[in-house]
């Protein structure tokens, strides 16, 4: 059974600081997908990283995927409260019938 | 373009009681999905569908049965609820080509559903 483990589960952070959520799962796969989901609503797409080595970046938020560690990143560079939402990765299998294998989330607290 | 819809967004049910919920998307998309949100436990994959005619079970099947017999809609459906299928279910879907973001889902409103 795959599984994908994100840490921290929650996380509040001061506005304009730095930090990392992490997201590992446990077989092989180079498709990893990040999500947003604020309070009550429904999930929004953040980035799609298809190869090792894969960087993205969209306004303070960086992603990153090495599938040799199994391991994908989201790096918030200096915090704003708008940021505050929960994170969830998620993982591709196509081996499977395109199945998703989704994380626990990070749920983030930006304080002002 | 309305992109996912879901219908309905609340629901109430007794235990025992069935219901359909219907997903919708407008995207022409080939895949579909039915997931369901747990407090703690992220989203769980309920079943899936590859195209028109054809769907699969997910990780979380039991209890759950759906049909794809329109490739714009997809149905989930409850024969006999139970309190432990209280949850938000959410529907996704994803085309197979079309543009760098062609391989991401896109999510459906939700449903909140609650079993007596």
């Amino acid at each position: 059974e795959l599984k994908v483990e994100q840490n921290p589960l929650f996380l509040s952070m001061q506005e304009g600081k730095n930090y990392t959520i992490y997201c590992n799962y446990s077989t092989t796969s180079d498709r990893l997908y990040w999500y947003r989901q604020d309070p009550g609503k429904s999930l929004e797409s953040l980035f799609v990283l298809l190869s090792n080595g894969a960087v993205k970046q969209e306004g303070r938020l960086m992603a990153s995927l090495d599938t040799k560690a199994r391991l994908s990143t989201l790096h918030i560079t200096a915090a704003v409260h708008d940021l505050s939402a929960t994170y969830f990765c998620a993982v591709g299998l196509s081996n499977t019938g395109n199945q998703f294998y989704f994380g626990t989330g990070t749920s983030l607290t930006v304080i002002p | 373009n309305a992109g996912v819809t879901q219908t309905p967004k609340f629901r109430v049910l007794k235990t025992g009681q069935s219901m359909t919920l219907l997903c919708a998307q407008d995207m022409n998309h080939e895949y579909m999905y039915w997931y369901r949100q747990d407090p703690g436990m992220g989203l769980r994959l309920i079943h899936y569908s590859v195209g028109e005619g054809t769907t699969a079970k997910g990780e979380v099947p039991d209890g759950y049965n759906v049909s794809r017999l329109k490739k714009q809609n997809f149905l989930l459906g409850l024969e006999s609820a139970a309190p432990s299928q209280t949850s938000v279910y959410f529907c996704a879907s994803r085309g197979r080509t079309g543009g760098p973001r062609r391989d991401t889902q896109y999510f459906g409103p939700g449903t909140r559903l609650t079993v007596l």
